[in-house]
């Protein structure tokens, strides 16, 4: 069936580190990604989204590739901040239901000052 | 935005009861909203998605009679957890589309927390 997989955290980092979550993915079809943020105390946003092979999501500093090949979105950022201490949620399209998302378990970022 | 919020953000009830949650899209017209369940450290799981003035469609594995689902007004959706147990106790969250983007976008509320003693 069709899955998420992302690295477990938390994941802790200065400020100013570079940042890497991996994210891989088991689909069935050609289903869109994404990746969520959860900051403490609020709903998901959506946060990047690729909806084909090779497309490149990029919002406030962070990429994801959908890289097709190696069926990864992971999430990447070269300078993190404070304010990006969060939860983060790589998902899918159900690619059979244009209504239905897949989560993953969410990794929990801290960035020290 | 689009902004959903939900109420109550926290319950705490004795097993045996129910217990209603709602959640309000506050600057649109939701067309469609999911309910979704989140256990400590797991991914969100899909509970039921509804449509206004229609019957709730639920997962498999979800029993509608006990989650029961009420979709009023194009603003408005309703969780009850009837005869809650302690096995109930989660976090749930809603998340509602306008129908305006072409992929649905889904924004969510914050969630609410049940606790079933």
């Amino acid at each position: 069936g069709n899955s998420v997989t992302q690295m477990e955290g938390p994941v802790t980092l200065s400020e100013e580190a570079f940042l890497t979550i991996n994210c891989t993915y088991t689909a069935t079809g050609y289903p869109s990604l994404f990746w969520y943020v959860q900051y403490p105390g609020e709903g998901l946003q959506l946060l990047l989204k690729a909806t084909k092979a090779d497309d490149k999501g990029s919002n406030k500093g962070f990429e994801a590739t959908y890289r097709k090949e190696t069926t990864s979105f992971h999430l990447e950022k070269g300078s993190v901040q404070v304010s990006d201490s969060a939860v983060y949620f790589c998902a899918l399209s159900d690619p059979n239901r244009d209504d239905k998302i897949i989560f993953g378990k969410g990794t929990r970022l801290h960035i020290l000052p | 935005g689009a902004v959903v919020s939900q109420h109550p953000s926290r319950v705490i009830c004795k097993s045996g009861t129910s217990v209603k949650i709602e959640c309000r899209s506050l600057d649109f017209q939701a067309t469609t909203m999911f309910w979704y369940r989140q256990f400590p450290k797991q991914s969100l799981m899909l509970m039921a998605t509804s449509n206004e003035g229609s019957k709730a469609t639920y997962e498999q594995g979800v029993e509608k009679d006990k989650f029961l689902i009420n979709h009023a007004s194009l603003t408005l959706s309703t969780l009850t957890v009837t005869s809650a147990h302690p096995e109930d106790s989660s976090f749930y969250i809603c998340s509602a589309t306008t129908g305006e983007s072409s992929y649905n976008e889904q924004f969510f509320g914050p969630g609410t927390r049940l606790t079933v003693l």
